[in-house]
């Protein structure tokens, strides 16, 4: 089945350790895209990448990483810098210049 | 910068009663996209629309595209228990289809 995988679903880490989350898509979608979500809050735009070896930062990228080596993988890093990373992250992918995006079932990163 | 403002921030209904929500923003959109989100999960997109004064059905979903290209509308006819979760309106960044903003989300709640 055709979809967007993200792993791991929970995850708990020691503050001051970088985290990397999973994002892998098999829709042949170009586009795909990290939001960050906290309670009651809408989504907000960490980075996104439209090409292979490019991506750009969104709205709240400082403290993150990411890296577009396949059209199929987008992963995420959460490293130490990030003064908040407890959230519930979410990936997504589209097809180029549409806003019709197809979510994973996201993952909740809890720092300790 | 641009933001989206969504009402209510939550709604309390009985089955079976008619649900409506907005949208606004003090900037023009070109498209609106209404996702849903269940507890737990990642968002799907409920409808989206494309051209000012458009109005668009999915089952007993109702969106509108406002005319002014600043707001737009959802409804929910005889609502159903699994109509319950967070309903997040979103348009394109700046102009790009591939950056979303989002607002924070109408959290609904159905009493059987």
């Amino acid at each position: 089945d055709g979809g967007i995988t993200q792993s791991p679903k929970y995850l708990f880490r020691k503050e001051g350790q970088n985290v990397t989350l999973s994002c892998e898509q098999n829709l042949n979608h170009d586009a795909m895209y990290w939001y960050r979500q906290d309670p009651g809050q809408g989504l907000r735009l960490i980075y996104y990448s439209q090409i292979v070896n490019d991506f750009q930062k969104g709205d709240i990228a400082e403290g993150y990483s990411v890296s577009r080596e396949k059209k199929e993988s987008f992963p995420l890093t959460v490293t130490s810098a990030q003064k908040n990373p407890t959230a519930f992250y979410l990936c997504a992918s589209s097809v180029l210049n549409t806003g019709e995006l197809f979510f994973g079932e996201g993952s909740r990163l809890t720092v300790l | 910068g641009q933001q989206l403002n969504q009402s209510p921030q939550s709604m309390f209904i009985q089955e079976g009663e008619d649900v409506s929500m907005n949208c606004t923003s003090s900037s023009i959109f070109n498209t609106w996209l209404w996702y849903k989100q269940d507890p737990g999960e990642g968002p799907v997109l409920l409808i989206a629309l494309y051209k000012a004064g458009e109005l668009t059905s999915n089952g007993r979903l109702t969106a509108q595209f406002g005319i002014t290209r600043k707001d737009s509308f959802l409804n929910i006819s005889a609502s159903i228990p699994s109509d319950v979760g967070i309903y997040f309106c979103a348009g394109p960044h700046g102009g790009s289809q591939g950056n979303l903003i989002f607002g924070k989300g109408t959290k609904l709640s159905v009493k059987p």
